[in-house]
């Protein structure tokens, strides 16, 4: 069954250094996301992106998030200068278009110390 | 903006009994529904889904769930429940075919021996 690839699965970084989290959605899917999970919290959506623009975001996908999808098999969230808050688990989702399930990574477990 | 209360966060029960987790949804014209398993350390993996049709949905690991329009409601239930089924249990609602998801704040299903 296709997946959706996330890499790397965990990532240390230094407060106020940059981080791309990278995805590869399954190929035939239009319309992709980014979430993040606090630990021991809920999932929170961050972003929407479809036919290459940012189709829905939230409160929380303030200017130092940005995404992209430069190749049109990845789909990246850059993070500009990372906060301790930002540490988290983020998901990357993907589907097709109309009535079809949500397909999730397994996740890149963030840690900014 | 759709919202969704998952009124336990926590259920113990015992191995081979039965449980249900509640999920409540606001209310819509239409709405897609999910449920989401999470293992310790792991993404998010899908249940079952309600996008139409029949209101009884069955899913993996032989749970289900009953779709019940006039209460807002989405129910996950199991008849017997294993050790392996002690995980998060997420519902999730979009209003549309790629709206983004939003999901509820989890429900800790703690499977006793």
């Amino acid at each position: 069954e296709p997946e959706v690839t996330q890499t790397p699965s965990h990532q240390v970084t230094q407060m106020g250094q940059e981080v791309i989290l990278r995805c590869v959605p399954i190929s035939n899917h239009l319309y992709f996301y980014w979430y993040r999970q606090i630990l021991g919290q809920k999932v929170e959506f961050l972003v929407s992106f479809y036919n290459n623009e940012i189709s829905e975001k939230s409160e929380i996908f303030d200017d130092q998030f940005s995404v992209e999808r430069p190749d049109g098999s990845n789909f990246t969230l850059k993070i500009r200068s990372t906060k301790l808050e930002d540490s988290a688990m983020y998901f990357c989702a993907s589907k097709r278009g109309g009535p079809y399930g949500y397909t999730f990574g397994s996740g890149t477990r963030l840690t900014v110390v | 903006a759709q919202s969704v209360t998952q009124l336990d966060s926590q259920v113990p029960v015992f191995e081979e009994a039965p449980v249900e987790l509640r999920c409540n949804y606001s209310s819509s014209v239409s709405v897609y529904l999910f449920w989401y398993v999470q293992y310790p350390n792991q993404g998010l993996q899908l249940l079952l889904k309600y996008l139409s049709g029949s209101t009884l949905v069955k899913g993996i690991n032989g749970f289900e769930a009953e779709f019940n329009k006039s209460q807002t409601s989405f129910h996950l239930r199991k008849p017997s429940v294993h050790i392996s089924d002690t995980a998060e249990y997420f519902c999730a609602v979009s209003d549309s075919g790629n709206t983004p998801l939003v999901f509820g704040k989890g429900t800790r299903l703690s499977v006793i021996a």
